[in-house]
């Protein structure tokens, strides 16, 4: 079983939406999760960080962390096509990892005109 | 904040020769930083972790002796791919860790721009 899954993509929404990128994660010790956003040829942006149980919002963004559930999203809303981008989503590896993370395959978000 | 930068953006090189790849964090200080390769329309793929003043860990199946990983100091690690080949060609990314708590970037990472390597 891989450690951190995603929601199978591509995704696409039309412009204004909400896009809605679902995460699950196997390790119930991890502790902090994130979502990273990937251009076309470009390496990931961090875009969010989520530590604790409940919602985190950041402008468009809300990550949504359910730990009893293992189960983290991130909602966009009002989506733009300058959203259109993969979507990657992290937790720490675990163990004597140094910090390493385990990112899921990704989900390609389109947002259409 | 935040940031980190990677040199060169690009390199072109002939095979057989070598290259070395430059990672900064410009704005903060990083004890690990971590290198990943990444082929077109694939996922990202963790090549090494650095720590500054150790040997760098080596994912399985990653040459250490051909991609060689130097971390010197808290805000600089360098990779060379030695004696580089046509497969070697890829998009090389590496990220930086802040230090745990470091306003509250807690196990954050912070990726470079990259460098593409295209070996002739």
């Amino acid at each position: 079983q891989k450690e951190v899954e995603q929601n199978s993509g591509p995704l696409s929404v039309p412009e204004g939406a909400i896009a809605s990128l679902n995460c699950t994660y196997s390790d119930r010790v991890s502790q902090s999760f994130f979502w990273y956003r990937q251009y076309s040829g470009k390496s990931p942006e961090l875009i969010m960080s989520i530590y604790s149980n409940g919602d985190k919002e950041d402008g468009r963004f809300t990550a949504q962390l359910n730990k009893a559930s293992q189960y983290v999203s991130l909602l966009i809303r009002d989506s733009q096509p300058s959203d259109s981008a993969t979507y990657l989503c992290a937790a720490p590896a675990g163990g004597t990892s140094y910090g390493k993370l385990t990112f899921g395959q990704g989900t390609i978000l389109t947002v259409h005109p | 904040g935040a940031v980190v930068s990677q040199h060169p953006s690009w390199v072109i090189c002939k095979s057989g020769t070598s290259v070395k790849i430059e990672c900064r964090s410009l704005d903060f200080q990083a004890t690990t930083m971590f290198w990943y390769r990444q082929f077109p329309k694939q996922s990202l793929m963790l090549m090494a972790t650095s720590n500054e003043g150790s040997k760098a860990t080596y994912e399985q199946g990653v040459e250490k002796d051909k991609f060689l990983i130097n971390h010197a100091s808290l805000t600089l690690s360098t990779l060379t791919v030695t004696s580089a080949h046509p497969e070697d060609s890829s998009f090389y990314i590496c990220s930086a860790k802040a230090l745990a708590g470091e306003g509250g970037r807690y196990n954050e990472q912070f990726f470079g721009p990259g460098t593409r390597l295209t070996v002739l």
